[in-house]
């Protein structure tokens, strides 16, 4: 199984509201990642998880929060958005944290009104 | 964490040319990544090239490096509609990979 799932694939959300990303792996990958992508510009980095736990934080605002329940699942918890943070939000794991190539989920597609 | 520029930033080639596309970086590397993303999905690994490798051969990708200008190219030969996507390279340092504006590539039939 090569594959990373996200759920939900898309997500609107009010402000107010509280919601959750997922992501899981199966490949045994012991770093995990979420990135944020808006249109037509690159995956900028969010968190890196290395043997589940917060290795690097992007300076990301706290309305973000991330956790790693066990070695396959990857949640990333969202709470006050702004409208601005309406983006594409990808997962992705790799083999180890340092220098091997990443595998991406789908992503999930957020808007916030 | 954008960290390089990429070079054109939009190509549009007939099926059967070659797409080339160039990529700089800012910072040493532990290797220069490539990958592929089709419109507004995932992004797919294409190829991995290390700090002390100069070229590498996959499939119908050439990657090169150039450490001494901090810049890589990749080549796909024989273009394919299929390969109508956007390409990134990604630098990958200190645990993390540095991704590159981007590359949209159209293949006409």
């Amino acid at each position: 199984d090569t594959e990373v799932t996200q759920t939900p694939k898309h997500l609107v959300m009010g402000m107010t509201n509280k919601k959750s990303l997922k992501c899981e792996q199966h490949m045994g990958h012991r770093a995990m990642y979420w990135y944020k992508q808006k249109a037509k510009k690159p995956p900028e980095l969010m968190f890196v998880y290395s043997y589940e736990k917060l290795s690097i934080n992007e300076s990301v605002p706290s309305r973000f929060s991330p956790e790693c329940p066990n070695s396959s699942l990857l949640n990333l918890h969202l709470h006050a958005l702004q409208p601005e943070d309406s983006a594409l939000y990808l997962c992705a794991s790799s083999h180890l944290p340092e220098t091997y190539e990443q595998y991406f989920g789908p992503g999930t597609r957020l808007t916030v009104t | 964490s954008q960290q390089g520029e990429e070079d054109p930033q939009a190509l549009s080639i007939q099926e059967g040319e070659n797409a080339t596309m160039n990529c700089s970086y800012k910072t040493s590397i532990n290797n220069l990544q490539w990958y592929r993303q089709n419109s507004g999905r995932g992004l797919v690994h294409l190829i991995l090239i290390r700090s002390n490798e100069r070229e590498k051969h996959s499939g119908r990708l050439r990657v090169t490096l150039d450490t001494s200008k901090k810049s890589s190219s990749l080549l796909i030969t024989a273009s394919r509609a299929a390969d109508t996507a956007s390409y990134f390279c990604a630098s990958s340092n200190d645990y993390k990979l540095s991704f590159g504006a981007g590359t949209t590539v159209t293949v006409r039939a």
